[in-house]
């Protein structure tokens, strides 16, 4: 079965900084999806960005973008020019191809320091 | 309305009542997800639903009833919960092909009392 790992329960950083929170996975499988979502305290979770894992070059929108490496099963978010509203749990997700069924991790409680 | 709506918003039940939770898509896909998620606990997913068929069941109490009537809607009929059932109850739809990012719902906050 596959799980995934967010070793950072807390994470925190100034406002216009850079910040990066950390994801790794456990899986046997050569094809398959990364995704990093987010829920604000309003609770509804927001897709953030997603990787096919086939592709090599990593995904980026806007000021947020990933470090997918494939060979070490590590798919961390990187997010630039931290803003107020970027505070949020951010949760990192699997789907393997050709399953409906996302494995999420225990998520990322991010704090943007004013 | 766009995107995942669920209704109620908040709910509270006493463990010997039957109330249903409800998820309307309007997103054009054809799977359909509900997931628990509980304090400091990875979310879990409960049920799919894809093509109207419920594909996974992940060992749910027979408490909670999941129906989906058509691919827009899906329900959770509840019935002599638990209060270890007090959640959060986040719907999401997804196509079922390709990269099948699910996209949720504001989520139900069910108090069991």
């Amino acid at each position: 079965a596959q799980t995934v790992t967010q070793s950072q329960p807390e994470m925190s950083v100034q406002e216009a900084e850079t910040v990066t929170l950390s994801c790794t996975y456990d899986t046997s499988e050569s094809d398959y999806y990364l995704f990093w979502y987010k829920q604000p305290p309003s609770r509804q979770m927001i897709l953030v960005i997603r990787q096919e894992a086939y592709k090599q070059q990593n995904a980026t929108e806007n000021r947020f973008s990933v470090n997918f490496q494939k060979a070490a099963k590590s798919f961390s978010l990187k997010i630039s020019d931290s803003q107020l509203g970027d505070a949020a749990m951010y949760f990192c997700a699997y789907r393997s191809f050709g399953n409906e069924k996302l494995t999420f991790g225990t998520g990322t409680r991010l704090t943007i320091i004013p | 309305e766009t995107g995942v709506t669920q209704t109620p918003r908040h709910l509270v039940m006493g463990m010997t009542n039957k109330k249903s939770l409800k998820c309307e898509q309007h997103l054009g896909h054809n799977a359909m997800y509900w997931y628990k998620q509980s304090a400091k606990k990875p979310l879990e997913l409960m049920f799919v639903y894809s093509l109207e068929e419920r594909v996974e069941n992940n060992s749910v109490p027979s408490r909670f009833s999941p129906e989906c009537p058509n691919s827009s809607h899906l329900f959770l009929h509840l019935h002599t919960l638990q209060p270890e059932d007090s959640a959060l109850y986040l719907c999401a739809s997804s196509h079922n092909t390709g990269v099948g990012e699910q996209y949720f719902g504001p989520g139900t906050r069910l108090t069991v009392t």
